[in-house]
Parts: structure tokens; C-alpha cells; sequence
């Protein structure tokens, strides 16, 4: 079945830049996603890419996408106190009414 | 624009007692919706997912159920809670391929089980 793995911790200093990585199993996934959740609140959407593309940057956000190694990676360039939370990959193939998510990394932002 | 709602937001039970947590979704039609369980700040279960009125896959057993009686409603019950059942569940809800199949999640509900 699907697989999506990321490592569970990051810590980085305010400033750094931040590249938090995904591997994945299924290579008939045509979405992949990075949501953030902040403690005690839901999911929230941060971007997405179609598996056609190699790259998509959206203000501080950078998502690189090598689908031959099956690796998706999220950059935040100039990382904020505020961008501290867990961070989860997900990926989806063309009409599945589900998307597999790796269990999140837990990135910390120290001043 | 689109919207989802869920609640309560917080719940405590008593082990044995009922549960039921509600979901609507505002503002597109024909959504697909699911339930995912959340433990400890971890990675998402999927409980269930439904992609019409009446039609509910589950994705593991558990004491748990879900039903859907009208298209933009979701509904998650259990008839006795277990201490196991404590946990952050998020309602979340898809669309169509134009949107990306995004799934856009509620804020939660964080049940306690005692």
C-alpha cells in the first residue's frame, strides 16, 4: 500500500532556512501536499504540487519534487518563531477518495 | 467560498457513554468527507470517508461509526466510548479535480475519554 515518511524533528535558528523532507511509495500520486498544523488546531493547507511539476515557490514557501527518487521536500527561507509547528506531506493519486499522510515533522523555531 | 465546520470543540466522557461529533460543510456540493483520528500530536488515522450521502468506507474496526444523512453532513458516533477513544479527530472534506483534490480539514475536536 502507500507509504509517506518524514523525519519527525527539525530544529532551526530565526533567519535559517528550513527543508523539511518526504518520501514517498506510490508512484501513480498525481497531488502532493504540505499542510501546518499549530498545537490544538487543524490542518492547514500550505501548498500543493501536481506530480508533472519539479518546483513550486510561493513567497517563503519552496516545494521541490524529484519524482524518480520519489522525494518532496519543503523549504522556508528566513523561518519565523511563527513558523513553528508540525509540518505533514501528503499525497494522492487521480480520483482516490483518500490521501496517505506521513505522520509530520516538528519543526522548532529558536530565536 | 468554502467552509467547514465541526463541534464540539472540546469534549470530556465518561467511559461507556455516547458520542456523537458533528460536520457540515458550506458553500460547494457533492464533497467527499472523512473523519481522521489524531493521537498524541502524531500522524492522521483515517477513520473513515464518504463520497455520497449513505455511502461510508471504513478504514479500520473500532468502536467507532459514521453516517451521512445529507450531502454536506457528517456525522461520527459511538454508542459506548472507550478510554482508547480519546484523541483529536478532524473532519476534513475534497472536492473535485480542479480544486487538486485538496482535502481542507475543521479545526478539530478534542475528545477526553475518563
Amino acid at each position: 500500500g502507500e507509504d509517506v515518511e518524514q523525519s519527525l524533528f527539525l530544529s532551526v535558528r530565526e533567519g535559517d532556512s528550513s527543508v523539511i523532507n518526504c518520501t514517498y511509495t506510490d508512484s501513480s500520486s498525481t497531488y502532493l501536499y504540505w499542510y501546518k498544523q499549530e498545537p490544538g488546531a487543524g490542518l492547514q493547507l500550505l501548498t500543493y504540487i501536481f506530480s508533472n511539476m519539479d518546483m513550486k515557490q510561493d513567497q517563503r514557501l519552496t516545494v521541490l519534487l524529484n519524482k524518480k527518487d520519489k522525494h518532496l521536500s519543503l523549504r522556508i527561507a528566513d523561518t519565523q518563531t511563527g513558523d513553528s509547528a508540525i509540518y505533514f506531506c501528503a499525497e494522492r493519486y487521480t480520483n482516490a477518495g483518500k490521501s496517505t499522510f506521513g505522520d509530520g515533522t516538528t519543526l522548532t523555531v529558536k530565536p | 467560498s468554502q467552509t467547514i465546520h465541526q463541534w464540539p470543540a472540546t469534549l470530556v466522557q465518561p467511559v461507556g457513554s455516547p458520542l456523537s461529533l458533528e460536520c457540515t460543510v458550506e458553500g460547494t456540493s457533492n464533497p467527499n468527507l472523512y473523519w481522521y483520528r489524531q493521537a498524541a500530536g502524531r500522524g492522521l488515522q483515517l477513520l473513515f470517508y464518504s463520497v455520497g450521502i449513505g455511502q461510508i468506507s471504513s478504514e479500520v474496526p473500532q468502536n467507532l461509526s459514521a453516517s451521512r444523512p445529507q450531502d454536506r453532513q457528517f456525522i461520527l458516533s459511538s454508542k459506548k466510548l472507550l478510554l482508547s477513544d480519546s484523541g483529536f479527530y478532524l473532519c476534513a472534506w475534497s472536492g473535485d479535480r480542479a480544486s487538486g483534490n485538496t482535502i481542507y480539514f475543521g479545526e478539530g475536536s478534542w475528545l477526553t475519554v475518563v
